[in-house]
């Protein structure tokens, strides 16, 4: 089955810069890679997803990008705001499995 | 619409004791879960159901059963609580559309002790 490794566990940082939070899978047969912010007391929520025919995608401060063929995907969070501050899931799919497997979390502090 | 709800939000059983959470979407989604998460090792999932009726094995299965009388709901009981099913549980939803995409409820925190 699929196994997603998730790096690093914790990242703290100062407002305004940059975070970076690394994934790898192993199925090869995986197409679709979400990425989950769940703040305190709350449940995941999707903040931005990539599909395997695409390398990068933004939506204003955060972006996605894909690598195939290393079979690893990561997701950027630039100018970040202490509203940031949560813990973030990836997670990886394959097409029509509808079952994702995630990785373990990361929690990010952004401190002002 | 509401999304995903989960009642209870929380509950404190003693070892041994039985309970029933219930997980209810209002988007007319075909694919439903349960999942825990426990410290450090993120969301893992106990059950799923593909549709009214239907209902599958996860990763930690054990010690839980369900069931999915209705689309809308899909029940996660307890038969005989352990401490080691303390956690957090999430209920999820996803429709059969180009998205993945799953709505999760608020979770319930189970103490058991």
């Amino acid at each position: 089955g699929e196994n997603v490794e998730q790096h690093p566990s914790t990242l703290s940082v100062q407002e305004g810069d940059s975070a970076v939070i690394k994934c790898t899978y192993s199925d090869s047969a995986s197409n679709y890679f979400p990425w989950y912010k769940q703040e305190l007391g709350k449940g995941p929520q999707l903040i931005i997803d990539i599909r395997s025919n695409v390398g990068e995608k933004k939506d204003q401060r955060i972006a996605v990008t894909l690598n195939k063929t290393a079979k690893h995907f990561s997701l950027h969070i630039t100018e970040t705001q202490p509203e940031d501050s949560a813990v973030y899931f990836c997670a990886a799919s394959s097409g029509g499995s509808y079952i994702p497997t995630f990785g373990r979390g990361t929690s990010l502090i952004v401190h002002p | 619409n509401a999304g995903v709800t989960q009642t209870p939000k929380f509950r404190v059983l003693k070892t041994g004791q039985s309970m029933t959470l219930l997980c209810a979407q209002d988007m007319n989604h075909e694919y439903m879960y349960w999942y825990r998460q426990d410290p450090g090792m993120g969301l893992r999932l106990i059950h799923y159901s593909v549709g009214e009726g239907t209902t599958a094995k996860g990763e930690v299965p054990d010690g839980y059963n369900v069931s999915r009388l209705k689309k809308q709901n899909f029940l996660l009981g307890l038969e005989s609580a352990a401490p080691s099913q303390t956690s957090v549980y999430f209920c999820a939803s996803t429709g059969l559309a180009i998205s993945d995409t799953q709505y999760f409820g608020p979770g319930t925190r189970l103490t058991v002790l």
